[in-house]
């Protein structure tokens, strides 16, 4: 079984530049995760999807970021302009939903931003 | 929202036993995970405990959960040095949909 992709692994941009994150989950998982992990600290949720709408978006800054999941399977999270503060791993995962599952969420290797 | 607390730095010796530890705040978690992060890598789960069992089991690896107290534990037996990385403890809650993690503990392993 294919693992959750993630692209690009690497990115460097000047501030106030936009970016944007391509994630393809475990086929079959309804549910998406976009987590942002600044560097020494525990990954931090931005965005939930559940199929192609949206859960949880309490700590996405909306100002600046966004994210859609188009169809339900694909999912891209932008970041339009971008600050010094938003260099991080961006982190994927996807879980699957229903039938006998432990709720595991199962991540990409996430995409690594430095903003300049 | 829930609050996840782990000390941020554990350094053993090879062959020792590692126990790392976790405090969070909402009682209502239902599952309790233990993510293991290599340097460069994603998060790679380790093992889990359902909230109404005290311990679990899993080869080297064994883990404590005190709901009254809302402390969670991990202890690897017989630790190598391919097991430094950073250990993240990560409570479900949100009726089974939001995982929050915590701080990370860095283990280090010394020969």
């Amino acid at each position: 079984e294919a693992g959750v992709a993630q692209s690009p692994r690497y990115k460097i941009i000047e501030k106030r530049q936009s970016v944007a994150f391509w994630c393809n989950p475990i086929s079959g998982h309804a549910t998406l995760y976009w987590y942002q992990q600044i560097l020494g600290q525990g990954p931090k949720l931005l965005i939930q999807f559940q199929n192609n709408g949206v859960v949880d978006d309490s700590q996405l800054p909306k100002d600046r970021f966004s994210a859609e999941r188009l169809k339900g399977v694909d999912s891209t999270l932008k970041i339009q302009p971008a600050k010094l503060e938003d260099s991080a791993v961006y982190l994927c995962a996807s879980k699957k939903t229903g039938g006998t599952n432990t709720g595991e969420l199962f991540f990409g290797e996430g995409s690594r931003l430095t903003v300049l | 929202g829930e609050d996840v607390e782990q000390s941020l730095f554990l350094s053993v010796r090879e062959g020792d036993s590692s126990v790392i530890n976790c405090t969070y705040t909402d009682s209502s978690s239902t599952y309790l995970y233990w993510y293991k992060q290599e340097p460069g890598a994603g998060l790679q789960l380790l093992t889990y405990i359902f909230s109404n069992m005290d311990m679990k089991q899993d080869q080297r690896l064994t883990v404590l959960l005190n709901k009254k107290d809302k402390h969670l534990s991990l202890r690897i037996a017989d630790t190598q040095t391919g097991d430094s990385a950073i250990y993240f403890c990560a409570p479900l809650t949100g009726g089974g949909n939001k995982l929050t993690f915590g701080t990370g503990t860095q283990l280090k392993v010394e020969l």
